[in-house]
């Protein structure tokens, strides 16, 4: 089983600064990487799939880049409401099968 | 609009099954392929398995293999996920979600989730 390992577990960032968080897997998947944010009390919400492609409806300022086995979720210009648990998650269309990373902390400061 | 709606809170006793439903309601169930994923309180996501409602085809992760049955009714629009054999640690908050329109994955649409308690 791939293992997904993501840093920093907490991250504190000033509103308008940029956020980065990684995420590494225990080897290559490709691009098959998908982040998702999630809010206290909700389901995720997925930000982007294919490790750089945004989701609809999901703001420019939230990008993401990676291949293999090293990821990077950035949040360009850090708002209130980006206060969340981020996710990442690598998977393998066929057959299926994912793991999720143990998720990043986004607080602002 | 398109989701997913799932039933309600469950308690269940050490060693019994449970059963969740996940209704699909805007689009047709058996056009997109759904998953399971579990989240304990506190922690991180865990993924179940997956079925693909049109042929009910299933897949589990390793550590759900043998415990989890996934089922679908397509008249009513309806998934289903049991698990069994409950310990205290399967207590966790249940969703469905749902693929893409020819893969697994990712999830675009969630359901609201179901908090599964284990406990004597």
């Amino acid at each position: 089983e791939i293992e997904m390992t993501q840093f920093p577990a907490t991250l504190s960032v000033s509103p308008g600064e940029r956020a980065t968080l990684s995420c590494r897997a225990s080897q290559s998947v490709d691009v098959n990487l998908a982040w998702y944010q999630q809010k206290p009390g909700q389901a995720p919400r997925l930000l982007i799939s294919r490790a750089s492609t945004r989701a609809s409806g999901v703001p420019a300022r939230f990008s993401g880049s990676g291949s293999g086995t090293e990821f990077t979720l950035t949040i360009s210009s850090l708002q209130s409401e980006d206060s969340a648990v981020y996710y990442c998650q690598q998977y393998n269309n066929w057959p299926p099968r994912s793991t999720f990373g143990g998720g990043t902390r986004v607080e602002i400061k | 609009q398109e989701q997913l709606l799932q039933s309600g809170a469950e308690v269940k006793k050490p060693g019994a099954s449970v059963k969740v439903s996940c209704k699909a309601s805007g689009y047709t169930l058996t056009r997109y392929d759904l998953s399971w994923l579990r989240q304990a309180p506190g922690q991180g996501l865990e993924w179940v398995g997956w079925m693909n409602p049109d042929s009910g085809y299933a897949g589990f992760a390793p550590s759900f293999q043998g415990r989890v049955t996934l089922t679908r009714n397509s008249s009513i629009n309806t998934a289903y996920m049991e698990l069994s054999g409950l310990r205290s640690d399967d207590t966790a908050v249940y969703y469905c979600a749902r693929g893409q329109l020819t893969t697994v994955f990712p999830y675009d649409t969630w359901g609201q989730g179901t908090l599964v308690t284990v406990s004597s």
